[in-house]
């Protein structure tokens, strides 16, 4: 069975810190896909980044950047230089291939930029 | 491009009484269809998914079930609500092994 974890309920930090956010996952297929996604206060959710189980490389977007690490199955992501828009529930996520289309979210952790 | 539609955005329903929440998307067809609930200050909980018309895969068992009547309408129903049926109820899309794109969610309170 295919299950995420973000053990980080909430983090705090002062502006302009970086900040990391833990996902761990369990899936037995080889071929799957990770997601983060943002969900601000007013509740949508917003995509972040998609990778696939074959692209471990990691990836930069501006201040955001992921680190996927499939022999510790885990898809980190951390912000640098935080900013007070940071703050939001960022939920990261995991859907197998092939027959199995559930799409299965972790708990969320809740990041508080403090300026 | 591709739009999801999700109504209503709040809704205050008596307990015991019926539900019925709608999403649709546009632009797109044969697409994955979900519906997940967040109880206020958790985390996301898939309660139904659904791969095409009339297959609905349900992952937590409840007094809520899921249809599809047409392949990109996807409605979640109760026939008497609960109190522990309040939440924030997000309906989502993709295509197979894709992206997932939300709606805007409807805000559901029972009283």
């Amino acid at each position: 069975a295919q299950k995420v974890t973000q053990a980080q309920t909430e983090i705090s930090v002062v502006e302009k810190e970086d900040v990391t956010l833990d996902c761990v996952y369990e899936t037995r297929d080889t071929t799957y896909y990770l997601f983060w996604y943002k969900q601000p206060p007013s509740g949508e959710l917003v995509f972040l980044i998609r990778r696939n189980s074959f692209d471990e490389q990691n990836e930069i977007s501006g201040r955001y950047s992921w680190n996927f690490q499939k022999s510790t199955s885990s898809f980190n992501f951390t912000i640098t230089a935080s900013q007070v828009v940071d703050s939001a529930v960022y939920f990261c996520a995991l859907s197998e291939n092939f027959g199995n289309e559930k799409l299965t979210f972790g708990t969320g952790t809740r990041l508080t930029i403090i300026p | 491009s591709q739009t999801i539609h999700q109504w209503p955005a709040t809704l205050v329903q008596p307990v015991g009484s019926p539900l019925s929440l709608e999403c649709t998307v546009e632009g797109t067809s044969n697409p994955n269809l979900y519906w997940y609930r967040q109880a206020a200050g958790r985390g996301l909980q898939l309660l139904f998914y659904s791969v095409g018309i009339g297959q609905i895969s349900s992952e937590v068992p409840q007094n809520l079930s899921a249809s599809r009547p047409q392949d990109r309408q996807f409605i979640l129903s109760s026939k008497k609500l609960l109190l522990s049926d309040s939440g924030f109820y997000l309906c989502a899309w993709r295509a197979q092994g894709r992206i997932a794109f939300f709606g805007q969610g409807t805000r559901l309170t029972v009283v």
